[in-house]
C-alpha cells in the first residue's frame, strides 16, 4: 500500500525568503509523484509532476521539486517566495496505470502561509 | 476554455435530505472521481468512474451514490445515510489512457448540515 506524509501542518516564512515543503512516500512499486496547490475554497491545481528522468523537475510559478529515491522524499522548494503563494500544498503519489484504476493517494497538506 | 465545472459552489442542506451536487467536463476525459476534503485530512475518494456506465467505490462511498450516464457528467449524490456530511467536495477528471494519468480538479462544492 502507498502512503505519503506531509510533515509540516503549517509553515509560516517572511516574504522572499526561501522555502521547502517537505513530503516522504512509502511505495511497493515505482511512482508517480505529483504536488498541488490549493487556493481558499477553490479546487487543486496542479504544480508539478515527477514521471521519471531527472530527479530535479520545475513547476509553476517558480516551484521546484526534487525526487529522492533513497530517501523516499519529493521535498518541494521555492527560493523567494511572494503574498500570492500563500495557499495549501498537497503531495500526492500514484502508482503507475496498469490498465486498471490508477490510485492516487493524497498527503494531508501544508499551509504555507507568507508573512509580508 | 476546456475545465471542470462543479456547482454549487455552496449548498446547504437538512438533516435528512438528499442533495445532489453537479461535476461536468469538457476535457474529453474517460475517467472522473469524487473526493471528500475535511480540514487536517487531505482528500479521500468517493467513487470513480473509468467509463461510461460504469463506476466504482472508493474508500469513503457509505452514505454516497453516482451515476454516468455521459461523458462528461459525474454527479454526486449526498443520501441522508451519511451521518456526517458536511464537508468540501472536489470532482475531478484524468483522460484514462496512457500510462501516466493525471488528475485535474474543478472549484469544488462545499456543503453544510443545517
Amino acid at each position: 500500500a502507498q502512503s505519503v506524509t506531509q510533515l509540516d501542518s503549517q509553515v509560516p516564512v517572511f516574504e522572499e525568503a526561501p522555502v521547502e515543503l517537505r513530503c516522504n512516500y512509502s511505495s511497493s512499486v515505482s511512482v508517480y509523484l505529483f504536488w498541488y496547490v490549493q487556493y481558499p475554497n477553490q479546487g487543486l491545481q496542479l504544480l508539478l509532476k515527477y514521471l521519471s528522468g531527472s530527479t530535479l523537475v520545475k513547476g509553476i510559478n517558480g516551484f521546484e521539486a526534487e525526487f529522492n529515491k533513497s530517501q523516499t522524499s519529493f521535498h518541494l522548494r521555492k527560493p523567494s517566495v511572494h503574498i500570492s503563494d500563500t495557499a495549501e500544498y498537497f503531495c500526492a503519489v500514484s502508482d503507475p496505470y496498469s490498465g486498471g484504476y490508477q490510485k492516487v493517494t493524497f498527503g494531508t497538506g501544508t499551509k504555507l502561509q507568507v508573512i509580508p | 476554455d476546456g475545465g471542470i465545472t462543479q456547482s454549487p459552489k455552496y449548498l446547504f442542506r437538512k438533516e435528512g435530505q438528499n442533495v445532489t451536487l453537479s461535476c461536468e467536463q469538457n476535457l474529453n476525459h474517460d475517467a472522473m472521481y469524487w473526493y471528500r476534503q475535511d480540514p487536517g485530512q487531505g482528500l479521500r475518494l468517493i467513487y470513480y468512474s473509468q467509463i461510461v456506465n460504469d463506476f466504482q467505490k472508493g474508500d469513503i462511498a457509505e452514505g454516497y451514490s453516482v451515476s454516468r450516464e455521459k461523458k462528461e457528467s459525474f454527479p454526486l449524490t449526498v443520501t441522508s445515510a451519511q451521518k456526517n456530511p458536511t464537508a468540501f467536495y472536489l470532482c475531478a477528471s484524468s483522460p484514462g489512457t496512457g500510462e501516466v494519468d493525471t488528475q485535474y480538479f474543478g472549484p469544488g462544492t462545499r456543503l453544510t448540515v443545517l
